[in-house]
């Protein structure tokens, strides 16, 4: 099964780091792991991805543990604009190059 | 700079009808993407194409579904004798060399309803 397992909502106060995990206990050596939210009515926008290293940018951390079955995406001050539909993905490089989307994580950014 | 369109942003149709969606990559990206995405799930693949051929079209459900990117760019997804089931989100996505990275930029899809 090459899908992942999240939790389907989660809430979080605005201004607060909001920390979304996710399953992937099969994950094989080749395969990245992917973030992307989905803002109601509008297409998936990327977050992050990241293989066995930590990985930051502008938008958000990823921390993969060490034995890489699971991740966190870090939203480190989550504003209103956040709230969205999280999708933590599996993917491989040496394979076809589709994305395989769970359900993902309803994140809601509370005033 | 301009990003993935889509058009149209919605579509409604009768059983039966044919329909065609457009969808217009970010200039340079050789990567095109077909997805569907239904109410309260993730998108499903569709259709991958690198430059004009389609690379894997494994995920099209059945053969009344085509696409095609004659130039490299522009893609069309060609859906024959619409049935009820095919209404959904259709999402099209591009990326620049998904060999090095695949960041997957996607469109604002377009809203197929089927009556």
């Amino acid at each position: 099964d090459a899908k992942t397992t999240q939790p389907p909502s989660m809430d979080c106060a605005e201004g607060r780091a909001a920390n979304l995990p996710c399953n992937h206990s099969t994950i094989s050596g080749n395969e990245y792991v992917y973030w992307y939210r989905q803002i109601h009515s509008q297409g998936p926008q990327y977050i992050i991805h990241g293989l066995k290293n930590n990985e930051t940018n502008e938008m958000a951390s990823l921390i993969i543990t060490e034995d890489r079955k699971s991740s966190t995406l870090i939203l480190p001050h989550a504003t209103l604009r956040d709230t969205a539909v999280y999708y933590c993905i599996r993917h491989s490089m040496d394979s076809n190059y589709q994305l395989i989307w769970g359900a993902g994580t309803k994140l809601i950014i509370k005033p | 700079g301009a990003g993935v369109s889509q058009t149209p942003s919605n579509k409604v149709t009768e059983k039966g009808k044919y329909v065609e969606l457009r969808c217009d990559p970010i200039s340079g990206h050789t990567a095109l993407y077909w997805y569907r995405q239904s109410l309260g799930q993730g998108p499903e693949f569709l259709i991958y194409f690198q430059g004009t051929g389609a690379a894997d079209d494994s995920g099209l459900p059945n053969d009344r579904f085509f696409a095609v990117r004659p130039e490299g760019s522009v893609s069309t997804l060609k859906i024959q004798r619409t049935e009820r089931g095919d209404s959904a989100v259709y999402l099209c996505a591009s990326s620049l060399n998904p060999l090095v990275r695949n960041e997957q930029f996607f469109g604002p899809g377009t809203r197929l309803t089927v009556l």
